[in-house]
């Protein structure tokens, strides 16, 4: 079936760093790609998505690039702040954005 | 403000005591979902609901049970909960090709 694989955190950074997580994914059809972020004591929100090969997800500062070639969806970032400390999860959906299938987290902390 | 919100936030309970949390959403949305998330595993799908009184499994449904009796309401039933069920719960809504919002969670202890 379809999977996520995200590198396993903490991810440690001092504030104004490059930020990289990765993402693979495996999927049998073409799937949309996710990025949720997730705040302590807080739900999932939506970060960014790409709904096809070559699309790229921006927002708040961070990108994604969906590439088919390698099956990834990495995350980065130019220049995090403390306020970007959360988990971060990616995520993909094959039917109509109805079912998610998601990696199991990334944390990251942002010291100043 | 469209939410989608869950009670209770936090909830300490015995095994086999049945118990339900409820999911609503004003956004009018179609498609519902409930999931589990446990340290290491991510968020796994419990059941989801493609409309009122459409119901299916996701990838991990035993021991849990749903109704979609309106479009905006979608509680998880604990009928008999375990200390395996212990958990956070994440409900989620989403309309057609929609990404999904998630509510804040709610914290299961069953001890």
């Amino acid at each position: 079936g379809d999977s996520v694989t995200q590198m396993e955190g903490p991810v440690t950074l001092s504030e104004e760093a490059f930020l990289t997580i990765n993402c693979t994914y495996t999927a049998t059809g073409y799937p949309s790609l996710f990025w949720y972020v997730q705040y302590p004591g807080e739900g999932l929100q939506l970060l960014l998505k790409a709904t096809k090969a070559d699309d790229k997800g921006s927002n708040k500062g961070f990108e994604a690039t969906y590439r088919k070639e390698t099956t990834s969806f990495h995350l980065e970032k130019g220049s995090v702040q403390v306020s970007d400390s959360a988990v971060y999860f990616c995520a993909l959906s094959d039917t109509g954005f109805q079912k998610l299938v998601f990696g199991t987290g990334t944390r990251l902390l942002v010291s100043p | 403000e469209a939410q989608v919100t869950q009670n209770p936030r936090y909830l300490i309970t015995v095994t086999g005591k049945k118990l339900t949390v409820t999911c609503s959403q004003n956004m009018n949305h179609e498609y519902m979902s409930w999931y589990r998330q446990d340290p290491g595993l991510g968020l796994r799908q419990i059941y989801y609901s493609m409309n009122v009184e459409v119901t299916d499994k996701g990838d991990v449904p035993e021991g849990y049970k749903v109704s979609r009796k309106e479009k905006r309401n979608f509680p998880l039933i604990l009928e008999s909960p375990s200390p395996n069920q212990t958990s956070l719960y994440f409900c989620a809504s989403s309309g057609w090709n929609q990404p999904q919002h998630f509510g804040d969670g709610t914290r299961l202890s069953i001890l």
